[in-house]
């Protein structure tokens, strides 16, 4: 298994509050992303990085903001939590693709995040 | 508008059974293909994946899934079901020339009568 941990793995927090999730890898993979997971939309991309300090907006960025200071660490904030936002989390990682095509990414086992 | 479908939400079969889940996508040009499958409170784990070449690709556990370009779609298939291949099923793309960026259908959740 790819070596990816999430945590908490579990979080109940109230509307309002900021939340900050976080992401660890033991490969040295270059990039890195943010997924919620919710029934009947599958996965959907948050915010991804590409490298220390740099990252781009996903599909459903809106309410969430993400930092990257070192390799192995990509944090997701929810600066002010609503009832939207519970969800199942995943963090994934990839390699640099290879003659243009894309890698592999392996995903972490996911933080379910409860907002009340 | 480019999207990837998975028309079923529920499949039951029975062990011993085979398997066939869908998966069809909209994009201007055949986008790179996965399939990805999750058990409960596990995270995703890649199953097969199509680039190009031979439209029928081998992956892990057992599965295939054959890419036919006329009809968009990928479909996973699977000759003999096991009880401990009930789980969430997602196909997933990415867009040619859109580098890493995996885009997800919305999931098939199998469940295996013993």
């Amino acid at each position: 298994d790819a070596g990816i941990t999430q945590s908490p793995r579990h979080k109940v927090t109230e509307t309002g509050t900021p939340v900050t999730l976080r992401c660890h890898q033991t490969e040295n993979h270059r990039y890195m992303y943010w997924y919620r997971q919710d029934p009947g939309h599958g996965l959907r991309l948050i915010h991804y990085s590409y490298g220390v300090k740099d990252t781009d907006k996903g599909e459903v960025s809106d309410g969430y903001s993400v930092s990257r200071s070192k390799t192995e660490d990509f944090l997701l904030t929810l600066e002010s939590a609503t009832s939207s936002q519970t969800s199942v989390y995943f963090c994934a990682i990839s390699g640099d693709s290879s003659g243009g095509l894309p890698y592999e990414q392996y995903f972490g086992p996911g933080t379910r995040l409860t907002v009340t | 508008a480019q999207s990837v479908t998975q028309p079923d939400i529920h499949i039951t079969v029975s062990e011993g059974a085979s398997l066939e889940l869908r998966c069809n996508y909209s994009y201007g040009a055949t986008p790179y293909l996965f399939w990805y499958v999750q058990s409960p409170g596990q995270g995703l784990q890649l199953l097969l994946k199509y680039f190009s070449g031979d439209t029928l690709v081998q992956g892990i556990k057992g599965f295939e899934a054959e890419f036919k370009r006329s009809q968009s779609s990928f479909n996973l298939r699977k000759p003999s079901v096991h009880w401990s291949d009930a789980a969430e099923y997602f196909c997933a793309v990415v867009p040619t020339g859109g580098g890493n960026k995996l885009t997800f259908g919305t999931g098939t959740q199998l469940k295996v009568e013993l």
